[in-house]
């Protein structure tokens, strides 16, 4: 079955600094990888939809410039949280959607990671 | 914005016994799915329901779909202590791009 890896699965860092999330799919390629946080016991927030060589679009409200994404082949997008604050401390969960389909219509399973606990000292 | 709605936000119950979880939405859909999420852990796809299908069954789950009413409904059936975790649904609106729902935290006790 399809196989979504994140990496790293904890993280601990100090307010400042910036802290990288990778997201694959281990064995499809991913057109569109989307992007989601979840605070502790809620829901999942979609942060923002990646598109493999184009740039993301992000969800109202969510800041660009501070959730930095790249999906720079159809195996691994990445998310960057720049200058990291105590409120950013969450749990970040991908996941992947199969290129070998495309239309609206259509459904397109999602296959998720297991996600990336994220805590800023 | 968050556009499902579970209920009940928890619900505790004896192995053996059914549990069923309720999601509401807002606007149209193109299908709804549920998820499941261990504490921690990532989700796993439990059953999806088209737009046009009002019905569906897999093993002990059985889901429902009232566009009309623009609700769904999730039952487990002979719960065992195992199935102990949160579910969500969650509502696509075109291009696998998925809306959560706040999620139902299950608890069965042996």
């Amino acid at each position: 079955g399809a196989v979504v890896s994140q990496h790293p699965s904890r993280v601990i860092c100090k307010s400042g600094t910036s802290v990288k999330i990778e997201c694959r799919s281990l064995d499809f390629q991913a057109t569109t990888m989307f992007w989601y946080r979840q605070f502790p016991k809620q829901s999942l927030m979609l942060m923002a939809t990646s598109n493999e060589g184009s740039k993301a679009t992000y969800e109202q409200g969510v800041e660009k410039d501070k959730f930095l994404i790249n999906h720079a082949s159809l195996t691994l997008s990445t998310l960057t949280v720049t200058s990291a604050h105590p409120e950013d401390s969450s749990f970040y969960i991908c996941s992947a959607r199969d290129r070998t389909s495309g239309s609206s219509s259509s459904y397109n399973e999602q296959f998720f990671g297991p996600g990336t606990r994220l805590t800023v000292l | 914005s968050q556009q499902g709605e579970e209920d009940p936000q928890a619900l505790s119950i004896q192995e053996g016994e059914n549990a069923t979880m309720n999601c509401s939405y807002k606007t149209s859909i193109n299908n709804l799915q549920w998820y499941r999420q261990n504490s921690g852990r990532g989700l796993v796809h439990l059953i999806l329901i088209r737009s046009n299908e009002r019905e569906k069954h897999s093993g002990r789950l059985r889901v429902t779909l009232d566009t009309s009413k623009k609700s769904s409904s999730l039952l487990i059936t002979a719960s065992r202590a195992a199935d102990t975790a949160s579910y969500f649904c969650a509502t696509d609106r075109g291009y696998s791009t998925l809306t959560f729902g706040k999620g139902t935290m299950l608890l069965v006790s042996p």
